[in-house]
């Protein structure tokens, strides 16, 4: 049961520069997420889907496009890179989304923007 | 709005001291749950616990306990005889009955134990 996944875990981009960031889970949760981490700041929401074809707006969308057209997959696109974009991304699922369910988490991926 | 606050940015205790770390939420809903993570230096997050709004019993687990308290809206965590392996980031974070689609996080506190 690999959990939550995560690629890449690693990527350079310069301004301008678009990737997606991909998150696929096994587990066969109905919520997936996109969290951003920085320095002094925890996490804060980027997009989250709460079902296949349905996805909503966290705390800090702007500069990033979600979709979800199955249920085990949630990539986040960043379509065109700025320097304030370098962070550390979690994606994170769990089985329905009600305040109960923990959440659980994939190993992360650190981008940098130059 | 929902709101987590550890106001404790790094603490540093040397092995075998007990630490608290503490966490205050603000929140209007009735019902809502309360979960402590641990980051390691390898990076990844580790739930801890989750504590929902109706349960204040205290919870204890091996050298780790958490004390709820409504009144004062606060969940704080104590880790006792610690040792170096609790040295990590540790974050408090909330996620409530109307806004349950968003775990909200404190800033985390750094802890740092020395051998």
């Amino acid at each position: 049961n690999a959990g939550v996944t995560q690629t890449p875990k690693f990527q350079v981009l310069k301004t301008g520069q678009s990737m997606t960031l991909q998150c696929a889970q096994d587990m066969n949760h109905e919520y997936m997420s996109w969290y951003r981490q920085d320095p002094g700041m925890g996490l804060r929401l980027i997009h989250y889907s709460v079902g296949a074809g349905i996805t909503d707006q966290g705390e800090v969308p702007n500069g990033y496009n979600v979709s979800r057209s199955t249920t085990e997959d949630f990539p986040l696109r960043l379509l065109s890179a700025a320097p304030s974009q370098t962070s550390v991304y979690f994606c994170a699922s769990s089985l329905r989304s009600s305040g109960a369910n923990v959440l659980t988490f994939g190993a992360g991926s650190r981008l940098t923007v130059l | 709005a929902q709101k987590v606050t550890q106001a404790q940015t790094e603490i540093s205790v040397v092995e075998k001291e007990d630490v608290t770390l503490d966490c205050v939420y603000e929140t209007r809903d009735t019902t809502y749950y309360l979960f402590w993570y641990k980051q390691p230096p390898s990076g990844e997050l580790v739930f801890l616990i989750r504590r929902n709004s109706f349960d204040e019993q205290n919870e204890i687990s091996g050298r780790y306990s958490w004390n709820f308290q409504k009144s004062t809206s606060s969940f704080n965590f104590t880790i006792t005889a610690s040792q170096v392996v609790d040295s990590a980031v540790y974050f408090c974070a909330l996620r409530g009955g109307s806004g349950a689609q968003k775990l909200v996080f404190g800033q985390g506190t750094r802890l740092t134990i020395n051998p």
